[in-house]
């Protein structure tokens, strides 16, 4: 089983709205990663959690703030976000003894008003 | 940084042809080398990847090979067939301890019955 679960599929929101993104697996995988998604465009690295420990920040804006309260579950936390911020974000997951093999959910698509 | 060049940008084949998408990086030191496939509304999907000590990878229809003097690695897909069609990212993990995916920029390859 290589599943990585998003919730919501879609997420419709206001720039003065405070909204979540969650992610999870049951893989036994301790590395979890968050992209961001424009149209057209690869995928860009916005946070590595390793042991439910950040460890990398990609300079991302204080607006989007991440959160990891167990091995199975990555939540990105979304507030004050702006119209540029519409992508679709997805998570990733890998294991310890093969951290270089990623594996993605299917994303969520946001979208700011 | 690690950059990666990825051609053609897009593809066009006729089903049953073959296709071959390349792609070059720049860090030597870069050792593993995976192929993403990408369905229109979905995460990427992994669906072979190289390590560098091995030239060449074959899964059923699809195979990677691995240049490491000349810094390239292609993807190829014989028999092709419309459910083929999608985006395809190569991808490379840089060195120095954080495994972090450079992708390139994606090949939208279309697959015509």
């Amino acid at each position: 089983d290589t599943e990585v679960t998003q919730t919501p599929k879609h997420l419709v929101m206001g720039m003065t709205n405070k909204k979540s993104l969650k992610c999870e697996q049951h893989m036994g995988h301790r590395a979890m990663y968050w992209y961001k998604q424009k149209a057209k465009k690869p995928p860009e690295l916005m946070f590595v959690y390793s042991y439910e420990k950040l460890s990398i920040n990609e300079s991302v804006p204080s607006r989007f703030s991440p959160e990891c309260p167990n091995s199975s579950l990555l939540n990105l936390h979304l507030h004050a976000l702006q119209p540029e911020d519409s992508a679709l974000y997805l998570c990733a997951s890998s294991h310890p003894t093969r951290p270089s093999t990623q594996y993605f959910g299917p994303g969520t698509r946001l979208l700011v008003l | 940084g690690e950059n990666v060049e990825q051609h053609p940008s897009t593809l066009s084949v006729q089903e049953g042809d073959s296709a071959v998408i390349k792609c070059t990086y720049s860090d030597s030191a870069s050792n593993y080398f995976p192929w993403y496939k990408q369905e229109l509304g979905k995460g990427p999907q992994l669906i072979i990847d190289i390590r560098s000590n091995v030239g060449e990878k074959k899964d059923q229809r699809i195979a990677v090979t691995l240049n490491k003097t000349a810094k390239h690695f292609s993807l190829h897909i014989t028999e092709t067939q419309p459910e083929d069609s999608a985006v395809y990212f190569c991808a490379v993990i840089t060195q120095g301890g954080s495994e972090k995916l450079v992708f390139g920029k994606g090949t939208k390859l279309t697959v015509n019955p």
